[in-house]
């Protein structure tokens, strides 16, 4: 089942932070986050994974609420090159070789 | 180290016509995933390869298949084209296709289909 993401768009100044925001219906064993510019292919971001390890951007940071079935991402003191479209991937079995199955993705603007 | 490549970059086919999309996945990578993204959409997942088997398939018709080579290369085809398949192919390849393995994920194939 796809994952929900919100909001849908959002609109930053440089220097401005914000928050992504990713749930599933389902119990979450990883999350996976990427970011997505226009053409381009989807770039690794960060994976959350169930228990608390968390691999990847070291500007940015993200967290992984189990009870919630929930993952925030958090993009502070916005960049230009943040712009984007953001989409979170989640696995939901928690075992062996699993695909992903991603939401609808965010598109953040920053503007100058 | 070179990323994931994909051959071609872009494709036009007209409706019935069958295509082939290739992928190599990074050095050192046994597991390629393909998806599918329609513009404006999240991608959504259609193969998974590890060590030349299927390991796993999404909600796609039978007019789609893969394959993985020796070399961990992997292919994908469809037939019949539609339309609706008009879409970014993107490849993505892990060390093992664990849940818990990073994808990274190729410049991907613009397919159009008149």
């Amino acid at each position: 089942q796809q994952p929900v993401q919100s909001p849908q768009a959002v609109i930053l100044r440089e220097g401005e932070d914000a928050v992504i925001n990713c749930s599933s219906s389902k119990a979450l064993y990883s999350v996976h986050w990427y970011r997505q510019k226009h053409g381009e292919a989807p770039v690794f971001l960060m994976i959350l994974l169930k228990g608390g390890e968390q691999k990847g951007h070291d500007k940015i940071s993200a967290s992984f609420n189990e009870k919630k079935q929930q993952s925030s991402l958090y993009l502070t003191a916005s960049q230009l090159s943040y712009s984007g479209t953001y989409f979170c991937g989640t696995e939901n079995e928690g075992t062996g070789r699993r695909a992903l199955t991603f939401g609808s993705g965010t598109r953040l603007q920053v503007q100058p | 180290d070179a990323g994931v490549t994909q051959s071609p970059t872009h494709l036009i086919k007209t409706r019935g016509q069958h295509v082939t999309l290739r992928c190599s996945p990074i050095s050192g990578h046994k597991s390629v995933s393909w998806y599918q993204q329609v513009l404006g959409q999240g991608p959504q997942f259609i193969f998974q390869y590890y060590e030349k088997e299927e390991r796993g398939r999404g909600n796609f018709p039978d007019r789609f298949s893969a394959r993985q080579f020796p070399n961990y290369s992997s292919e994908l085809n469809v037939n019949a084209l539609l339309l609706g398949d008009s879409a970014l192919y993107l490849c993505a390849s892990s060390l093992e296709g664990y849940y818990t393995d990073t994808q990274y994920f190729g410049p991907g194939t613009r397919l159009t289909v008149l």
